[in-house]
C-alpha cells in the first residue's frame, strides 16, 4: 500500500509568519511530488510541483524535496489568512496497479490568524 | 496554467435517475482525466482513470456499471451516475493530467440525490 502521511494538523499561524508543511512518502520510486490548496467546499488547485531533491520557489510558496528521506515540505512565507485552506501532499506512484496515479496525503489544516 | 471545466456544478435528482457529469480541459488535450469521489472533510478517493479511446479502469470497489465512463475525445470526459440513490450523494471531482506538469482539477459537481 503506497502512502503518503502528512500531519492533519490543525496549524496556526499569525499573519506575516512563515507556514511549514510537512509530507512523507512510501513509494521510493516516486518522481513527482505535489501541492495542492484546497478551500473549503471547493475542488484542490495545484500551487507547487516538485521533481528533483532541493528547493523550488514560486512566489511566496518554496517546496523541498529529500529523497533519500522520502520527504518533501511546502513554506509558506509572509502567510496571509487568504492562505487559510488544506493543504493536500501528493506524489505519483511509481509503479504497480497503481502506476501514474497520485497518491493523496490527508491534507493538513493551515489557518492563518490576524 | 490550465483549465479544467465541470458541468453541473450542482444537481439534486430524485432516487432511481441518471446524472450525467462533464469534465471539459479547455486550454490542453488530456489523454488522461480522473474522477475522485471527495466526502466532507475526508480526502479525496480515486475512483476511475479515463483513457481517451479505450475503456475506463476502475478503482477495487468501484461498481463499472452503475458509474458510467465515457472519455470520447481528448478534451471532454463524462461521468453518468445511473440509478442514482441518497449514498451516492457526494462531491464528485473530475482532473486532467497535463504532462508532467500534473494534474488539474475541475471545480467539482455537488450531487444530492434526494
Amino acid at each position: 500500500q503506497k502512502e503518503v502521511e502528512q500531519n492533519s494538523g490543525p496549524l496556526s499561524v499569525p499573519e506575516g509568519a512563515i507556514a511549514s508543511l510537512n509530507c512523507t512518502y512510501s513509494d521510493r520510486g516516486s518522481q513527482s511530488f505535489f501541492w495542492y490548496r484546497q478551500y473549503s467546499g471547493k475542488s484542490p488547485e495545484l500551487i507547487m510541483s516538485i521533481y528533483s531533491n532541493g528547493d523550488k520557489e514560486d512566489g511566496r510558496f518554496t517546496a523541498q524535496l529529500n529523497k533519500a528521506s522520502q520527504y518533501v515540505s511546502l513554506l509558506i512565507r509572509d502567510s496571509q489568512p487568504s492562505d487559510s485552506a488544506t493543504y493536500l501532499c501528493a506524489a505519483v506512484n511509481a509503479g504497480g496497479t497503481s502506476y501514474g496515479k497520485l497518491t493523496f496525503g490527508q491534507g493538513t489544516i493551515l489557518t492563518v490568524h490576524p | 496554467g490550465a483549465v479544467v471545466s465541470q458541468h453541473p456544478s450542482r444537481v439534486i435528482c430524485k432516487s432511481g435517475t441518471s446524472v450525467k457529469i462533464e469534465c471539459r480541459s479547455l486550454d490542453f488535450q488530456a489523454t488522461t482525466m480522473f474522477w475522485y469521489r471527495q466526502f466532507p472533510k475526508k480526502s479525496l478517493m480515486l475512483m476511475a482513470t479515463s483513457n481517451e479511446g479505450s475503456k475506463a479502469t476502475y478503482e477495487q470497489g468501484v461498481e463499472k456499471d452503475k458509474f458510467l465512463i465515457n472519455h470520447a475525445s481528448l478534451t471532454l470526459s463524462t461521468l453518468t451516475v445511473t440509478s442514482a440513490h441518497p449514498e451516492d450523494s457526494s462531491f464528485y471531482i473530475c482532473s486532467a493530467r497535463k504532462g508532467a506538469e500534473g494534474e488539474f482539477f475541475g471545480p467539482g459537481t455537488r450531487l444530492t440525490v434526494l
